[in-house]
């Protein structure tokens, strides 16, 4: 079975922290995909990567930057935590290829104060 | 970008019952797929179509791939408490950029009465 695991489930920083969440996946999966799902806007992505070191932005990648070492893992940043960062962050990752499903860790759920 | 249109927002229905729910798009998708989020977890894949036309079962749930390509629907039977979640469709595009980006749609909530 694929494995996605989230570094914290709860995460509570308050305003102007740096936060670092992080997504590990066991599969060899070549992309890792960054989310945030907010009530009555359902899922949007923030960043995503096809490749070790390589990165691209999705739909709301404004406060957030991502890093990629290793192919098994995805960072994703927030440099100046806000309250409208208040949210529940899911990673996902899928193979390279055609048709790939995503699949996706537990979440975490951050507050920030 | 492209668009998702899933209906109904939210439903409440009698255990036992049947559940339908479907999601539209002004784009064509190559994959259309429906996940089921538990409350405070990630969403996991319940169904994958790959082809126009398509239909497949997954136990009690069946879900087709619209012969458009622009829409999908997915049909849940004999519904059970534990069917009680938000489900999510997701169409995915090839993007050019080597990878795959889903586009989702906001979510069906269902709720199941004893």
């Amino acid at each position: 079975d694929v494995k996605v695991t989230q570094s914290s489930r709860y995460l509570v920083k308050r305003t102007g922290e740096k936060v670092f969440l992080e997504c590990v996946q066991d599969m060899d999966h070549e992309n890792m995909f960054w989310y945030r799902q907010d009530p009555g806007l359902g899922l949007r992505l923030i960043y995503f990567s096809y490749d070790v070191k390589m990165k691209e932005k999705g739909d709301i990648p404004e406060g957030y930057s991502v890093s990629r070492e290793k192919k098994e893992r995805f960072s994703l940043i927030l440099e100046s935590a806000s309250t409208n960062q208040t949210s529940m962050y899911l990673c996902a990752s899928s193979l390279l290829g055609g048709g790939e499903t995503q699949y996706f860790g537990p979440g975490t759920r951050l507050l920030v104060l | 970008g492209q668009q998702l249109n899933q209906s109904p927002q939210s439903m409440f229905i009698q255990e036992g019952e049947d559940v339908s729910m479907n999601c539209t798009s002004s784009s064509i998708f190559n994959t259309w797929l429906w996940y089921k989020q538990d409350p405070g977890e990630g969403p996991v894949l319940l169904i994958a179509l790959y082809k126009a036309g398509e239909l497949t079962s997954n136990g009690r749930l069946t879900a087709q791939f619209g012969i458009t390509r622009k829409d999908s629907f997915l049909n849940i039977s004999a519904s059970i408490p534990s069917d009680v979640g938000i489900y999510f469709c997701a169409g995915q595009l090839y993007s050019g950029a080597g990878s795959y980006q889903l586009t989702f749609g906001k979510g069906t909530k269902l709720s199941v009465i004893p």
